[in-house]
C-alpha cells in the first residue's frame, strides 16, 4: 500500500521559536497534501490543503502567516509552526491523495510540545 | 451545512460484536470512509464505500445507504487491541473528507 512518512515524529521547541514539520510521500505521486491537526480526544482538523506548486488553501481561523505550508514536489509538503505557543502544541498529521481522487493515505503524525 | 454524526463512546465484550453508526450530511458525495485512530497514532484506513451496500473484509465490514444518508462498522469477534476511536469521515463534492468527531470504543473482557 502506500507509505506516507513524516519527520520528526516529536518534537520539543521553545516558545518563540519556529518548527518545521516534513511530509513524504513515498511510493506514489501526491497532488494533494492535507495538513490536519488533534488536540486531545478530539477528532481531527483540517487546517489547510495544498497542491504541488500552488499556494495552501487555508481553513477559516487558520492563520497562513502563522502556518507556513510548502508543496514544492510531488512527494513532499512542509508545515512549518512560526513564533511558536504553548497554545500550538498539538498532534499535526498530514495525508496524502493520490491519483484517484478517494484515497487518502495518512502520515503517522507529529506531536508537537512548545515549552 | 455539512455534518457528521456519530456516538461518542461505545462498550463491547470481547468476542462480541459491535456496529457503529454514522449519519451524514454533505454537499454531493463521493464516498464514505472509516478509519481507526489509536490513541497517540495517526489514523489508519479500514474501509471505503461509494455503493450501497455492504463490504467484508474480515472481521471488518462496513454498509452504505447512501438515500439514507447513512453507514455502520461492524466488527466481530471483538479483541482487546479492537480498543480504538473509530472516525467516519464523507468525501464531499470537492473530494475533500468531512470527519465526524470519532466513537471510542471500550472492549472489555
Amino acid at each position: 500500500g502506500a507509505v506516507v512518512s513524516q519527520h520528526p515524529s516529536r518534537v520539543i521547541c521553545k516558545s518563540g521559536t519556529s518548527v518545521k514539520i516534513e511530509c513524504r510521500s513515498l511510493d506514489f505521486q501526491a497532488t494533494t497534501m492535507f495538513w490536519y491537526r488533534q488536540f486531545p480526544k478530539k477528532s481531527l482538523m483540517l487546517m489547510a490543503t495544498s497542491n504541488e506548486g500552488s499556494k495552501a488553501t487555508y481553513e477559516q481561523g487558520v492563520e497562513k502567516d502563522k502556518f507556513l505550508i510548502n508543496h514544492a514536489s510531488l512527494t513532499l509538503s512542509t508545515l512549518t509552526v512560526t513564533s511558536a505557543h504553548p497554545e500550538d502544541s498539538s498532534f499535526y498529521i498530514c495525508s496524502a491523495r493520490g491519483m484517484r481522487d478517494h484515497e487518502q493515505y495518512f502520515g503517522p503524525g507529529t506531536r508537537l510540545t512548545v515549552t | 451545512g455539512q455534518n457528521i454524526d456519530q456516538p461518542t463512546e461505545m462498550t463491547a465484550t470481547e468476542g462480541a460484536i459491535v456496529q457503529i453508526n454514522c449519519t451524514y450530511q454533505t454537499s454531493g458525495f463521493n464516498g464514505l470512509f472509516w478509519y481507526q485512530q489509536h490513541a497517540g497514532e495517526a489514523p489508519t484506513f479500514l474501509s471505503y464505500n461509494v455503493l450501497d451496500g455492504l463490504e467484508e473484509k474480515g472481521r471488518f465490514s462496513s454498509f452504505l445507504s447512501r438515500s439514507k444518508g447513512y453507514s455502520y462498522l461492524l466488527l466481530k469477534e471483538l479483541q482487546m487491541k479492537d480498543s480504538a476511536s473509530y472516525l467516519c469521515a464523507a468525501l464531499d463534492s470537492n473530494y475533500q473528507l468531512i470527519w465526524g468527531a470519532g466513537t471510542k470504543l471500550i472492549i472489555k473482557p
